[in-house]
């Protein structure tokens, strides 16, 4: 059964602090894994990572794919209020449907 | 342009009744997908539409849950004789291209809560 767990479950950061959230993936016929900001409720993109493009970056957020250890980080730097949200991490894989994580809720304080 | 909008937003019923739940995705997109978020974990994969069809439901935990997309647009999952364990909330994705996700779009979900 494909797995993805993120670590840490939750965070509580000070604005300007560096963060770097986990996910590591057991799945069979890897294809992508994605990035995903979740607040309130509706998930919002930030990044998808394959064989072919395994480090990705949108301003202060950046991730890293690494294929052979079966993992993903996503960095955050100089953390703002209005980053806090949770961060969902999910793995596409032959022709299953997305296997997200359980997040991980970060919050970020003034 | 309107994103992906859902129906209602918040769903208060009593155990064993019978519910729907509708999702309008963006014009235009092809492939419709129905997940369940329970408090604390994430987004769990119930079925996927491609047009009319559903191409795949597997996810959808036991025969009280049935969805439908008869025009190939807005989709609605149906819930019969509810259980307080179905209380989660409901997220709706729609892509253009099936199989790309990086174009899968959610909508803001709906929240059911079984007394």
């Amino acid at each position: 059964e494909d797995k993805v767990v993120q670590s840490p479950l939750s965070l509580v950061v000070h604005e300007g602090d560096t963060v770097t959230l986990n996910c590591s993936y057991e799945v069979t016929n890897f294809r992508s894994l994605l990035w995903y900001k979740q607040e309130k409720k509706a998930p919002t993109f930030l990044f998808m990572l394959t064989s072919s493009g395994i480090e990705k970056k949108s301003g202060r957020l950046s991730s890293i794919l690494d294929k052979k250890e079966l993992s993903s980080i996503l960095n955050i730097t100089a953390t703002q209020t209005g980053d806090s949200a949770i961060y969902l991490c999910a793995v596409e894989s032959g022709n299953t449907p997305l296997v997200f994580g359980k997040g991980t809720r970060l919050s970020v304080i003034a | 342009g309107a994103g992906v909008s859902q129906t209602p937003s918040n769903k208060v019923t009593e155990k064993g009744k019978y519910v729907e739940l509708r999702c309008d995705p963006i014009s235009g997109h092809t492939a419709l997908y129905w997940y369940r978020q329970s408090l604390g974990q994430g987004p769990e994969f119930l079925i996927y539409f491609q047009g009319t069809g559903a191409a795949d439901d597997s996810g959808l935990p036991n025969d009280r849950f049935f969805a439908v997309r008869p025009e190939g647009s807005v989709s609605t999952l149906k819930i019969q004789r509810t259980e307080r364990g179905d209380s989660a909330v409901y997220l709706c994705a729609s892509s253009l291209t099936p199989g790309r996700t990086d174009t899968q779009y959610f909508g803001p979900g709906t929240r059911l809560t079984v007394l």
